[in-house]
């Protein structure tokens, strides 16, 4: 079946960047989404590209789609401590999605 | 507009007991989906539903069923809860399959079953 793959954990300093990788294997995916979930919360879709795209960008953060390596990684310019959280990865199949396990992101001062 | 709402926010069952996690969403989404969230696995998708009385089986289905009788509810309905089944519950939808909206979440029900 559909498999998405993560990093579990990522530690950045305030102002630096952070990268987010993910991997996936269906090559038939039409979108690739990030959303992001706070400590209790629901998760919130933060930004998406289609797959006929190589990169996308929106405000502090930017997507790049290596299709042919199915590689998806978000880039977050300026990180604040605010964007600590947990950020997944999601796999557009017809009808569902299929998510990696989530990578965290810890932002210290 | 709401959104996506799920009710109970908290809920305690015992072994053995029976529930239905309400779900409903007020943007005339077709697209419905049931997920459970365990630590260390990240989100694994139970149900779903393309249409009002459409659903099929996600990766982890046993001890669930569902039904959507209307376009905006699909509730979530548990058996003969089991400890196994400790754990948060997230539905979500979206207007079609595959689209810049994507799925729009609600806030979780987390179910501890002793």
């Amino acid at each position: 079946g559909e498999d998405v793959e993560q990093s579990l954990f990522l530690s950045v300093r305030e102002g630096d960047s952070s990268v987010i990788n993910c991997t996936y294997t269906d090559s038939s995916s039409t979108y690739l989404y990030w959303y992001k979930q706070e400590p209790g919360a629901g998760l919130q879709l933060l930004t998406y590209i289609f797959s006929n795209m190589d990169m996308k960008q929106d405000q502090r953060l930017t997507v790049l789609l290596n299709k042919k390596d199915k590689h998806l990684s978000l880039r977050i310019a300026d990180t604040q401590t605010g964007d600590s959280a947990i950020y997944f990865c999601a796999d557009s199949g017809y009808s569902t999605l299929t998510f990696g396990k989530g990578t965290m992101l810890l932002v210290s001062p | 507009n709401a959104g996506v709402t799920q009710t109970p926010k908290f809920q305690v069952l015992k072994t053995g007991q029976s529930m239905t996690l309400q779900c409903a969403q007020d943007m005339n989404h077709e697209y419905m989906s049931w997920y459970r969230q365990d630590p260390g696995m990240g989100l694994r998708l139970i149900h779903y539903s393309v249409g009002a009385g459409i659903t099929d089986q996600g990766e982890v289905p046993n001890g669930y069923n569902v039904s959507r009788s209307t376009t905006e509810d699909f509730p979530l309905r548990l058996l003969s809860a089991a400890p196994s089944q400790t754990s948060v519950y997230f539905c979500a939808s979206q207007p079609t399959g595959g689209s810049d909206y994507g799925y729009t979440f609600g806030s979780g029900t987390r179910l501890t079953v002793v």
